[in-house]
């Protein structure tokens, strides 16, 4: 069965420094995977999304993120945290293999960001 | 992407009474999802929405509890029924177009407390 894992609940960054969230998904085939964000009070907004090819994705917002297979990975990156970035991060992963559309989230990383 | 709206965007309720929940979009797609959010929680599917049809419900969803209307390609709703305090949540919608690698796109939510 499909399952993704965030293994940070709360990450606190200072303004400036480099992010790195964590996901780590289970999926017999390669899956689809993406990473949404909620600002308190929001719905989702789709950061990056990879399919296939170039392993390596930019998204919105200066974030991109690195799909590793080998590791089962899916972690997003961003260079410098701005204070607009403070948010809830959601992994989720999709089935290649089905139609369904149905994408599992991960339990979210809270990001917290000191001045 | 999709433009999609939501009404209500909140609202506080009864116990033992019913909210219905209407999803919008933009232009056509060919899949629209409801997602319940509970207080610090993930996502997590409640159903899919087929147009001129029963909706397809997850396990440990009923429709009983959460009727789901789609009666055309840009619009959906969802009804909470006979509501109790452990309702209350954020629902969300999203919308999946043809051929998108199951790519969805979000509502602003509807924020429900239920006393």
């Amino acid at each position: 069965a499909q399952s993704v894992t965030q293994p940070d609940i709360h990450i606190t960054v200072s303004e400036g420094a480099s992010l790195e969230l964590r996901c780590n998904y289970s999926y017999g085939a390669t899956p689809y995977l993406f990473w949404y964000v909620q600002s308190p009070g929001q719905g989702l907004q789709l950061l990056l999304k990879y399919f296939s090819g170039d392993t390596l994705v930019q998204g919105i917002k200066g974030f991109e993120a690195e799909f590793k297979r080998s590791q089962s990975s899916f972690n997003l990156r961003k260079p410098s945290v701005h204070w607009s970035d403070a948010a809830e991060y959601f992994c989720a992963v999709g089935a290649s293999s089905s139609n369904t559309g149905k994408l599992i989230f991960g339990q979210g990383t809270t990001l917290q960001v000191k001045p | 992407s999709a433009v999609i709206s939501q009404k209500p965007s909140r609202d506080i309720c009864q116990r033992g009474t019913s909210l219905t929940i209407q999803c919008q979009v933009d232009s056509q797609v060919t899949m629209m999802f409801w997602y319940r959010q509970q207080p610090g929680q993930s996502l997590t599917l409640i159903a899919t929405a087929n147009q001129g049809s029963e909706a397809t419900y997850e396990s440990g969803f009923v429709i009983d509890k959460f009727p789901i209307s789609r009666p055309n390609l840009t619009f959906s709703t969802l009804t909470v029924s006979n509501m109790s305090p452990e309702d209350s949540s954020i629902y969300l919608c999203s919308v999946k177009r043809v051929a998108s690698y199951n790519e969805q796109f979000f509502g602003p939510g509807t924020r429900l407390t239920v006393l």
